[in-house]
């Protein structure tokens, strides 16, 4: 089955720590997305890429960092400078709006991480 | 002024009943619409996505796009329990490469 795959579901860390998300994808799609969803906020995009190897800055993306060696995996770290990073976690792709191509450009989500740090 | 404005809720309606929840949206750049049901503790689930305007109907949901007034709208026939959820609404441009999203809309559906 194509998908998005995010490990772990629930995430305990101490702060001060260094955490990393993993976020996979089968759907042969270019474009990866992290995205923060706190309550009453909506969703919020940390960084993104269109390709392997670049990744763009979102709108909060102080205190993370991201990385795109291979086309399938997007894993996300949070760093100890995250003031706030308890929250929950979504992994996106997407076929790559800016290439041009004919296809719906819609947005699949991966089941989430719950991270929590104490 | 946010990119995609959406009434946060919470929307309460009986078994059964129609059901409509909307946005509108700021750029008339956005040719891609989309709605996603999230229910609690999971990741949003793509429901429909329309290109530019008209409607667009999948079973019990019919989701419709007013270009000219900047206005989409997802509506639910004959709704279920099974319904109670949060959803969203997304915008892109064809060649844009951030998607915009609502803050979701909280639906209950009362047995």
């Amino acid at each position: 089955d194509g998908g998005i795959t995010q490990s772990p579901k629930y995430l305990f860390r101490k702060e001060g720590q260094n955490v990393t998300l993993s976020c996979e994808q089968n759907l042969n799609h270019d474009a990866m997305y992290w995205y923060r969803q706190d309550p009453g906020q909506g969703l919020r995009l940390i960084y993104y890429s269109q390709i392997v190897n670049d990744f763009q800055k979102g709108d909060i993306a102080e205190g993370y960092s991201v990385s795109r060696e291979k086309k399938e995996s997007f894993p996300l770290t949070v760093t100890s400078a995250q003031k706030n990073p308890t929250a929950f976690y979504l992994c996106a792709s997407s076929m790559d709006p800016s290439s041009g191509g004919a296809g719906g450009y819609e947005q699949y989500f991966g089941p989430g991480t719950r991270l929590t740090v104490t | 002024q946010k990119e995609v404005e959406q009434d946060p809720g919470p929307l309460s309606v009986p078994e059964g009943a129609i059901v409509s929840l909307n946005c509108t949206y700021s750029n008339s750049a956005f040719q891609y619409f989309m709605w996603y049901r999230q229910y609690s503790r999971k990741g949003p689930e793509l429901l429909m996505y329309t290109y530019s305007s008209g409607n667009k109907e999948d079973g019990r949901f019919t989701a419709q796009v007013d270009k000219s007034s900047k206005y989409i709208s997802l509506f639910i026939r004959d709704s279920q329990p099974s319904d109670s959820a949060t959803y969203l609404c997304a915008v892109n441009t064809s060649t844009g490469n951030q998607f915009y999203f609502g803050t979701g809309t909280s639906l209950t559906v009362i047995p």
